[in-house]
């Protein structure tokens, strides 16, 4: 199985600054026939199941605000928050569906400092 | 409005057999695969088992192959988790999820997906 993994496991940021999350997977996601990179990202606030944010490494869910915003390409990635707001507070996820078999990141944790 | 319902969860004693339901609404059922994924309390999120919108196709992790079955009836709208020869390791809360990957039958177990929506989950407690 391709294992994903996260850093840092938490951080604390200023409401309006911006947050930065980093997911890598222990081999590459990106397809090379079609250049796409099978990538997620999921927020989970607590009580809550997962709400999709990004997919394809970079492409928003329906209804996602764009302060949140997604890059990266074979083993390294990047959710952004640009200006975070109170009720971003949460956990978040990436998620390889390179294969069948996905694979979810640990998680980290989002707080208002 | 795109809507996941679980149900079925509750205590079950190790050894014990347990199903789990998910029914939609909102959404044609028979147009997508669907998924079940769990989360142990207080960890992180484990994919269990995939099916196809015909019902045709299926895989499971590792740690479920051979006691789990995933099964759909689509003309009741509604996803099953068949559970047998439950461990403590099997508590979790268990989500069924839509897959929004398209590909066709030929390929469908060649990649994952994607999960939107999501169940709002069922928990699954195993003890005695």
């Amino acid at each position: 199985d391709i294992v994903m993994t996260q850093s840092p496991d938490s951080l604390a940021v200023s409401l309006g600054e911006r947050a930065t999350i980093n997911c890598r997977s222990s081999q590459t996601v990106l397809y090379s026939s079609n250049n796409k990179n099978y990538l997620a990202w999921y927020q989970q606030k607590p009580g809550q199941p997962p709400k999709l944010l990004i997919y394809w490494a970079s492409t928003r869910g329906s209804g996602v605000p764009d302060r949140f915003s997604g890059s990266g390409s074979g083993t390294d990635f990047t959710l952004t928050i640009s200006s975070l707001q109170a009720e971003d507070v949460a956990v978040y996820f990436c998620q390889q569906y390179y294969t069948a078999s996905v694979t979810f990141g640990p998680g980290t944790k989002v707080d208002i400092k | 409005q795109v809507q996941l319902v679980e149900s079925g969860g509750g205590v079950v004693q190790p050894g014990r057999s347990r199903r789990l339901s998910c029914t939609d609404s909102g959404f044609t059922f028979s147009s997508y695969a669907v998924h079940w994924v769990r989360q142990a309390p207080g960890k992180g999120l484990e994919w269990v088992a995939v099916i196809s919108n015909d019902g045709s196709k299926k895989s499971y992790a590792d740690s479920v192959k051979g006691r789990f079955t995933i099964s759909r009836d689509n003309s009741k709208n509604t996803l099953y988790l068949q559970m047998n020869s439950l461990t403590p390791a099997d508590t979790a809360v268990y989500y069924c999820a839509r897959d929004l990957n398209p590909r066709d039958l030929a390929t469908f177990l060649n990649w994952g997906a994607w999960f939107d929506p999501w169940g709002q989950g069922t928990l699954v407690i195993v003890s005695s």
